[in-house]
């Protein structure tokens, strides 16, 4: 099972909107509501930021919600803020019931 | 409160076994709908999924490391095993288990170990 795509980085002003690309197959992305995205921050455990394509858990902010079309799903973070300055990271089930995750978005804000 | 805390050899030879026991609270492995995953992350790379195993013993692998993995759960003492068999110098790194969302699709991890990080090397 090959790695999502994700950007190397991608980078915004305070303020500012950013969307962070995941793409996958028909065997992933496309073939499921099950795209999740994480955040970490250096030396940290990952943390759920999104779950089932657009929902989000209880305690994570509201400028960050998902969506997904076709075989690619997105992140966009709004009213970008220093604290989010940290590493993405998508997955999603697969066709095999396993578990893929992209390579990663380092995030930088400006 | 869920926790999750991983322990293990910190070093461990090439062409060995590694074993790694996750221990949690907050939660029991004997209740319907509770899962519990290994994820993996090499130094400065991505995350790698490895395992998982549920409530009802169903068993779940990366499909390129299956052959080496095995997961196994004790629901008394609140643990969950994984053993890797004849490690390289590739698999170093941070190993983490993460809790199933119960009301999510499919492996979301909604609480994390803080990790443990473990180098392959003679």
């Amino acid at each position: 099972q090959s790695a999502l795509t994700q950007p190397a980085s991608v980078s915004g002003s305070p303020g500012q909107s950013i969307t962070i690309s995941c793409i996958g197959t028909s065997s992933d992305v496309g073939g499921y509501d099950y795209v999740s995205w994480y955040q970490q921050h250096p030396g940290k455990a990952p943390k759920l930021m999104i779950y089932d394509v657009s929902r989000r858990p209880s305690g994570v902010s509201n400028r960050f919600s998902g969506s997904k079309s076709g075989n690619t799903a997105s992140l966009t973070i709004s009213g970008l803020q220093a604290e989010d300055e940290a590493e993405y990271y998508c997955s999603s089930h697969t066709s095999s019931s396993t578990l893929v995750f992209g390579g990663g978005t380092k995030v930088t804000v400006l | 409160q869920v926790t999750l805390r991983e322990s293990g050899p910190a070093l461990v030879k090439p062409t060995q076994t590694l074993t790694l026991t996750c221990t949690f609270s907050g939660f029991s492995l004997s209740t319907s709908a509770m899962c519990v995953s290994w994820i993996r992350q090499p130094p400065g790379r991505a995350l790698e999924w490895l395992a998982r195993i549920d409530w009802d013993d169903d068993k779940y692998y990366s499909t390129s490391l299956k052959t080496r993995l095995t997961i196994s759960k004790d629901t008394s003492k609140n643990q969950v095993v994984l053993t890797m068999t004849n490690v390289d110098p590739v698999d170093t790194g941070t190993y983490y288990c993460a809790r199933i969302l119960p009301t999510g699709g499919w492996h979301v991890f909604d609480y994390w170990g803080q990790g443990i990080l473990v180098t392959v090397s003679s």
